[in-house]
């Protein structure tokens, strides 16, 4: 499978603790995006990162929220001592750059994070 | 700031007819891309069609096309011979750029269910 790929699919952990997501662009992209899905709304921009790079951060909540995408390996969006607000489906999408950069996002099939 | 506004949360079609979904959108650029996602149940984010704003002719994806009238800032998806495999959400998202070095802002969604 060559698409964006997001794990876990499905991610429970209790207030206070921290929750981890990974997401590993397609082959060949180097911008990846962060998307938060709260339920019965649309997608909202959390943040753009490229290698070991943050873009465009304007999206993210300013406390417990980090996201980063590190030369080697996934992108991780990290959420520190989470509360029951931060409970929705979180999706990436990646982009390839230069002369392709013209094209969509494609998205993963997202995380779905419950706080207990 | 850039908005999306879907003014239909439901919508409903016979299957084989055709159905019209409504986005509206304003933004003081003059050259952007607009969007159409369908996130089926299994939650999915899927491209269904793009548009560049600077293009007057409308898109088209086989069964699926757009009323594009930029005076009015208006974006419609026209799904012709509905078929049940197009009950789903989808969004109306928009960007400045066409895929890569910028984020998307989506609509709350409209949920089309087909009838066989």
């Amino acid at each position: 499978n060559a698409g964006v790929m997001q794990n876990p699919r499905h991610l429970v952990r209790r207030r206070g603790q921290e929750a981890r997501l990974r997401c590993s662009p397609m082959k060949g992209h180097s911008h990846v995006y962060w998307y938060r899905q709260l339920p019965e709304e649309g997608l909202k921009f959390m943040v753009y990162l490229q290698k070991e790079n943050i873009i465009d951060e304007s999206g993210m909540p300013k406390e417990r929220f980090s996201a980063e995408f590190p030369k080697e390996g996934p992108s991780i969006l990290r959420i520190q001592q989470v509360v029951r607000g931060d409970s929705a489906a979180y999706f990436c999408a990646s982009s390839p750059r230069g002369e392709n950069s013209n094209q969509p996002q494609h998205f993963g099939d997202g995380t779905r994070l419950s706080i207990l | 700031a850039q908005t999306v506004t879907q003014s239909q949360p439901e919508m409903s079609v016979q299957e084989a007819e055709t159905v019209t979904l409504s986005c509206t959108y304003d933004t003081s650029e003059s050259d952007y891309y607009l969007f159409w996602y369908k996130q089926p149940p299994s939650r999915q984010m899927i491209l269904v069609i793009r548009q560049e704003a600077y293009k007057q002719q409308n898109a088209t994806e086989n069964r699926f096309s757009v009323n594009f009238q930029k005076a009015a800032k208006s974006f419609s998806l026209k799904i012709s011979d509905s078929q049940l495999g197009d009950a789903a959400m989808y969004f109306c998202a928009y960007s400045n750029y066409g895929g890569s070095q910028g984020n998307l802002i989506f609509g709350k969604g409209t949920k089309l269910s087909v009838k066989p």
